[in-house]
């Protein structure tokens, strides 16, 4: 079965500061990777997701993440945060070729102070 | 335009009732799935339905049945409601058949029992 952490719950920054946000896995085949975020009161978006290919890839809004199989990591990280980014962020995994379900970490709260 | 919806946005209800949530996604995809929400945030798949087929069931009381009339529709009754059934309920589809199965997710239902 797949697992999936989040180490940071709460993260508070100032604006423009650097964002960087765990997420580990468990799983023993291939996985797909996501990250999600929901603003307050709103539902889940995707920012970015990883298949295949280029370990680094770039989401939306500035957002980006790094695949590293070894690690079993799929960190988020955007290098200048904003007000607007105050959210609650997921990490998800599924996996690869199948129907299957999206696995979710416990989320990680953003918040940006001017 | 919306390519998931759901109805109600929103539903105060008493102990012991039964009601339903309606989803339907207008992106042609072949799956659907329920999540569910609870206060921590804490994001976990309920069921999935693969063109009209129960394809992912998880360990959800026998009170919730999720009912599927067609591809683009999948909805969520609840039977004699408890307290702790409080929480915000997503749906979400995605392409099967498709190479990444990526879900699309509608802007949730947050039940309220009383």
């Amino acid at each position: 079965a797949q697992s999936v952490s989040q180490h940071n719950h709460h993260v508070i920054l100032s604006e423009a500061a650097s964002l960087e946000l765990g997420c580990n896995y468990s799983y023993g085949g291939t996985v797909n990777l996501f990250w999600y975020v929901q603003y307050p009161g709103q539902h889940l978006q995707l920012l970015l997701k990883y298949f295949s290919g280029d370990p680094l890839v770039k989401g939306i809004k500035g957002f980006e993440a790094e695949f590293i199989k070894s690690k079993f990591s799929f960190n988020l990280r955007k290098p200048s945060v904003q007000w607007s980014d105050t959210a609650e962020y997921f990490c998800a995994v599924n996996a690869a070729g199948t129907a299957s379900k999206l696995t979710f970490g416990t989320g990680t709260r953003l918040q940006v102070t001017l | 335009d919306t390519a998931v919806s759901q109805t109600p946005k929103y539903l105060v209800t008493q102990m012991g009732n039964d009601k339903s949530i309606k989803c339907e996604q207008n992106l042609g995809h072949d799956t659907m799935y329920w999540y569910k929400q609870d206060s921590k945030k804490f994001l976990k798949i309920m069921f999935s339905y693969n063109n009209k087929e129960l394809i992912i069931n998880e360990t959800v009381p026998n009170r919730f049945s999720p009912k599927s009339p067609d591809k683009a529709h999948l909805n969520l009754h609840i039977n004699s409601l408890e307290l702790g059934d409080s929480a915000v309920y997503f749906c979400a589809s995605s392409l099967l058949s498709g190479k990444y199965n990526e879900q699309f997710f509608g802007p949730g239902t947050r039940l309220t029992v009383l």
